[in-house]
């Protein structure tokens, strides 16, 4: 069974720097979205993504975050300058269609990342 | 959105079947109802879908009740690994990707 995949598992970083967190998503999967959750929280809609541009964002996603999809297989989750309330699991999520559909929204096992 | 309600926790023992219920009074015509399952540090995986009636794959059911204001899903004969949060989710295929707002869930505990 495809799988959407992320690196790395576990980020670590300083305050204030930036990092990238990258997804593969299953590869004929055309919506792509990154989601957050905070440890004992719920899970975070942050942005859907679509035909290379972005079709929706919360308002956790401000202008620190920033999203690409460089080439034909990455997605990747930039935050620019991090804080430590950015210390979450970050899930990339794909799928065929849009919205709440029976194809929806194949989670990858997420990235911890560890904002000291 | 539709709002959904279901229980905080519930614990089932192996072999038993488990029900979870959830509400979501306000579902509109075009609404699908999906249940999600997250184990601890994993993203959340798609269980099942359905819009009316009963649905049935190969792990799990879904009974939906004529007025679709509430829905049940229905594990069979559960085991240890059944430990997860469950979350119920209502929403459509041509919707906004916000409908993926997943509440507290229901924590089930499978208890040897």
């Amino acid at each position: 069974e495809p799988e959407v995949t992320q690196t790395p598992s576990h980020q670590v970083t300083q305050m204030g720097q930036e990092v990238i967190l990258r997804c593969v998503p299953i590869s004929n999967h055309l919506y792509f979205y990154w989601y957050r959750q905070i440890l004992g929280q719920k899970v975070e809609f942050l942005v859907s993504f679509y035909n290379n541009e972005i079709s929706e964002k919360s308002e956790i996603f401000d202008d620190q975050f920033s999203v690409e999809r460089p080439d034909g297989s990455n997605f990747t989750l930039k935050i620019r300058s991090t804080k430590l309330e950015d210390s979450a699991m970050y899930f990339c999520a794909s799928g065929f269609r849009g919205g709440l559909s029976t194809d929806t929204q194949y989670f990858g096992p997420g990235t911890r990342l560890t904002v000291l | 959105l539709a709002k959904t309600t279901q229980p905080i926790s519930m614990d089932s023992y192996e072999g038993q079947e488990v029900n979870i219920t959830c509400s979501h009074n306000n579902i509109a015509t075009n609404d699908y109802i999906t249940w999600y399952q997250q184990f601890p540090s994993q993203g959340p995986r798609f269980i099942i879908q359905g819009y009316k009636t009963k649905v049935t794959n190969e792990v799990a059911s879904l009974f939906i009740p004529a007025d679709r204001k509430s829905s049940t899903l229905s594990l069979p004969r559960v085991s240890l690994s059944d430990t997860a949060v469950y979350y119920c989710l209502v929403g459509t295929p041509s919707g906004s990707a916000r409908q993926l707002t997943f509440g507290s869930g229901t924590q089930l505990t499978v208890l040897p």
